[in-house]
């Protein structure tokens, strides 16, 4: 089955530390993993893709295809970064649609 | 990117009515969706709004209950029919975007629906 984890509901760090979102996934084939955020009153925005292999934020995500994971890290938090996390996986053969895990919220604190 | 814009942006509505919500996009898309995010859950498919023909559901969701129309490729509603307070949760309108090399799938603002 086709299938999103992220183990954790709540991740909150003080401003400065490091951060990292977990997100596992279930897939036989090759698929695409995203990384969505939403901000407070904003609507859900693509943060970054696998495939680009980008930082974007200070962020990076590295697909683990051994550990069938992507987790989100940032080396210091910024408080502008507390949001809602959602870890997406599109299944390989041309777009289709987005499957997503339960999200993770982050609350960096001063 | 694509600008995308549901109305309305929030509802309270009685048990037993129906809501249709409405979603416009500034651009011509082929691929369009709309999802459900109930309160304190992950985003969940409802369906696939085909421009020209039925909507193509997901496990779990009928026509009946949510029927989708697609007029063109700019335009899309989604209808809560014979609401119950289970349906509240916000809804989601979403497309997907094609560029030089890659897809990029965009979001809706929501309507975030209350039944009573």
């Amino acid at each position: 089955a086709q299938r999103v984890t992220q183990p954790e509901k709540l991740l909150s760090v003080f401003k400065g530390a490091p951060v990292e979102l977990k997100c596992n996934y279930s897939y036989s084939g090759s698929p695409e993993l995203f990384w969505y955020v939403q901000y407070s009153r904003q609507r859900l925005q693509l943060l970054l893709r696998h495939i680009s292999r980008e930082s974007i934020k200070g962020f990076t995500a590295d697909l683990n295809k051994g550990e069938t994971s992507f987790h989100l890290k940032k080396p210091f938090a910024q408080e502008e970064d507390s949001a809602m996390y959602y870890c997406a996986l599109l299944p390989g053969g041309g777009y289709n649609k987005l499957i997503f895990g339960a999200g993770t919220r982050l609350a960096v604190h001063p | 990117s694509a600008v995308i814009s549901q109305k309305p942006s929030r509802d309270i509505c009685q048990r037993g009515t129906s809501l249709t919500i409405q979603c416009q996009v500034d651009s011509q898309v082929t691929m369009m969706f709309w999802y459900r995010q109930q309160p304190g859950q992950s985003l969940t498919l409802i369906a696939t709004a085909n421009q020209g023909s039925e909507a193509t559901y997901e496990s779990g969701f009928v026509i009946d209950k949510f029927p989708i129309s697609r007029p063109n490729l700019t335009f899309s509603t989604l209808t809560v029919s014979n609401m119950s307070p289970e349906d509240s949760s916000i809804y989601l309108c979403s497309v997907v975007i094609s560029g030089r090399s890659q897809e990029t799938q965009y979001f809706g603002p929501g309507t975030r629906l209350l039944v009573l």
